[in-house]
């Protein structure tokens, strides 16, 4: 079974603050891949980074950095010095190595307050 | 080629009416997919195409629920008698399958209200 859990319903933090969404997940596949997603009040879901279960290196891609630990099964994800525009509904999903579908968690709502 | 491009973007409609939406993928996208997300929720799937073929359908697609892609291009969802709990956004995405795991393009959506 997949599960993707994100316990944090609501954050809020003042802009230009550093923010880290969490993210740990579920799977019994040896080969899957890890996604964050953002969703703006727009609506569309927006690709933001991907990392697959083989590489466990953590990357920093302008101000998004994210923490993949398959010991723990945690994809965290940063934002650095936050801005009001990355207040949004983000999303952690997991798919296996078919890309059947994914399993996407609750979401986490980040306010950044000007 | 614009993305992923869903119609209508909001649809009202009363308890036991059906109805229809569209999806048009990027062009030379062959895996389509629908999801559904409620108030609160992350997406869940419900089905997918590989061109024409449906090749898996969660249990979440009721009788109610068909989906075509009759020329492997666009695809529309139906909702047949609808319910209150049918209320929700249904989500269309699409990607090459050989690169899903560079994740999918979704469309904006079509938020479904149930009255």
């Amino acid at each position: 079974a997949q599960k993707v859990t994100q316990a944090q319903t609501e954050i809020s933090v003042v802009e230009k603050e550093d923010v880290t969404l969490d993210c740990v997940y579920e799977t019994r596949d040896t080969t899957y891949y890890l996604f964050w997603y953002k969703q703006p009040p727009s609506g569309e879901l927006v690709f933001l980074i991907r990392r697959n279960s083989f590489d466990e290196q953590n990357e920093i891609s302008g101000r998004y950095s994210w923490n993949f630990q398959k010991s723990t099964s945690s994809f965290n994800f940063t934002i650095t010095a936050s801005q009001v525009v990355d207040s949004a509904v983000y999303f952690c999903a997991l798919t296996p190595s078919t890309g059947n579908q994914f399993y996407f968690g609750t979401g986490t709502s980040l306010t950044v307050i000007p | 080629d614009t993305g992923v491009s869903q119609n209508p973007r909001h649809k009202i409609t009363k308890r036991g009416q059906n109805v229809t939406f569209r999806c048009d993928p990027i062009s030379e996208h062959n895996r389509l997919y629908w999801y559904r997300q409620t108030l609160g929720q992350g997406p869940e799937f419900l089905t997918y195409f590989q061109n024409e073929a449906q090749l898996e359908k969660s249990r979440l697609l009721s009788d109610r629920f068909s989906a075509e892609r009759p020329k492997g291009s666009f695809s529309t969802l139906e909702i047949q008698r609808t319910e209150q709990g049918d209320s929700a956004m249904y989500l269309c995405a699409s990607s090459l399958e050989t690169a899903v795991d560079y994740g999918y393009t979704f469309g904006s959506g079509t938020r479904l209200t149930v009255v």
